[in-house]
């Protein structure tokens, strides 16, 4: 079974600091891998989809990169603001099309 | 989330009595999962279908069951509710874990007492 961890579990940053979230699994046979964000109360909003063939992928502020031979992903955040505080969730993809989704990093920008 | 409708959003419910929420999506996407979500196990997979009647179980589906009779109806029934399904309910959507990833609905907050 694919174990998916996400580590700090809790970040606290000052705005205008980049920022790196990690999630690492233990399972190396992936088709993808995807970021999402998750407000309180709210549900899940994706961010990014990298692909088993992907190393990275781009959106705006937002780059994850993927290293599927060591089994880790990386979000990394440019010029954080406090709207990106939220809750950010990594999630695995297998065969059999589940996800398998790592506790979260809640993160924290301090204005 | 545009596409994807849950319902309730809210329940309360009695120990013992079964409950249905019901996962709506006009995007016709082929695969459909309910997820629960709770602090310290992260989301976990209920079930999920990849087509009309066709289900499968995921790692924590006992105690559920679920059915698909039309593409944008999934729907998950706790047969006897249980204190320990107190939980808060997501639906996803998903053309393809290869493909696009998941969309997912707002989630319905149930709670047993």
């Amino acid at each position: 079974k694919q174990e998916v961890t996400q580590i700090p579990a809790a970040l606290s940053v000052p705005e205008g600091e980049n920022l790196v979230l990690n999630c690492s699994f233990t399972d190396s046979a992936i088709y993808n891998l995807q970021w999402f964000r998750q407000d309180p109360g709210k549900g899940l909003t994706s961010l990014l989809l990298i692909q088993s063939s992907q190393r990275e992928q781009t959106s705006g502020r937002l780059n994850a990169s993927l290293d599927k031979s060591s089994g880790r992903s990386t979000l990394y955040i440019a010029a954080s603001q406090p709207g990106d505080s939220a809750t950010y969730l990594c999630a695995v993809g297998n065969t059999g099309n589940q996800f398998y989704f790592g506790t979260g990093t809640s993160l924290t920008v301090i204005p | 989330d545009a596409g994807i409708t849950q319902s309730p959003r809210h329940k309360v419910t009695e120990t013992g009595t079964p409950v249905t929420l019901r996962c709506h999506q006009t995007e016709n996407h082929r695969y459909m999962y309910w997820y629960r979500q709770d602090p310290g196990h992260g989301l976990r997979l209920i079930h999920y279908s990849y087509g009309v009647k066709d289900t499968d179980k995921g790692e924590v589906s006992d105690g559920y069951s679920v059915s698909r009779s039309k593409t944008e109806d999934f729907l998950l029934t706790l047969e006897s509710a249980t204190s320990s399904q107190t939980s808060v309910y997501f639906c996803a959507i998903s053309k393809g874990a290869d493909e696009r990833g998941y969309t997912f609905g707002s989630g319905t907050r149930l709670t047993v007492v």
